[in-house]
């Protein structure tokens, strides 16, 4: 199965900052996502990670909010932006191997 | 929106099979069914998936209708540590396409 890294795995924020999380896989991933999962929530798609362009967001995300990097095929990265009480939710990416999709082991964010 | 419908929640006795359903009636003739599950708000754990043949590994067995609008997950023997969310999503397999969640089945496995 293919590896998936995250970091931070949890961090608390002050309302008004932005934290950047950072997602590692290995090479048998070739698309990446990223996810949302508000507590007691089921996933929710935020954006396609496209390599060396502008990710794909899903309807109620924007770039502006939730800009997206991913500047070689393992890696990329989710900055959660001007952070409200809101935003606090576990984030999670992913990467589809072909045959199925992995998921790293999440980044818990609390907004205070 | 998501492809699958679930029950909420189901409670099995420890040591027993756990029957978890999914219907997926709206499926393609290239979509697969996958389950994944989520234990306390870990990252999702890849448990099994098929296309139209029942499927077996160490972890559960699959078995999906002969018209593929229904599949169940089945966990043989359920143990406490198999208390968590399990999620069926459909997708290509090699496809490469995004995924959406429905909001799974919580399964609380009782002693």
């Amino acid at each position: 199965s293919a590896v998936i890294s995250q970091k931070p795995s949890r961090d608390i924020c002050q309302r008004g900052t932005s934290l950047t999380i950072q997602c590692q896989v290995d090479s048998q991933v070739t698309m990446m996502f990223w996810y949302r999962q508000q507590p007691g929530q089921s996933l929710t798609l935020i954006a396609t990670a496209n390599q060396g362009s502008e990710a794909t967001y899903e309807s109620g995300f924007v770039i502006d909010k939730f800009p997206i990097s991913r500047p070689n095929l393992t890696f990329s990265t989710l900055t959660v932006s001007n952070m409200s009480p809101e935003d606090s939710s576990i984030y999670l990416c992913s990467g589809d191997s072909g045959n199925t999709i992995y998921f790293g082991e999440g980044s818990w964010l609390t907004v205070v | 929106d998501a492809k699958t419908t679930q029950p909420p929640s189901m409670d099995c006795a420890e040591g027993r099979a756990a029957n978890l359903p999914c219907n997926h009636s709206t499926i393609s003739g290239n979509e697969y069914v996958y389950w994944y599950r989520q234990i306390h708000s870990q990252g999702p754990q890849y448990i099994i998936h098929g296309l139209k043949n029942n499927e077996t590994n160490e972890m559960a067995s699959l078995i999906i209708t002969e018209d593929r609008k229904s599949s169940t997950l089945i966990l043989p023997h359920a143990t406490l540590r198999d208390t968590a969310v399990y999620y069926c999503i459909v997708r290509y397999s090699r496809g490469y396409q995004k995924v959406t969640f429905g909001t799974g089945t919580k399964l609380q496995v009782i002693p």
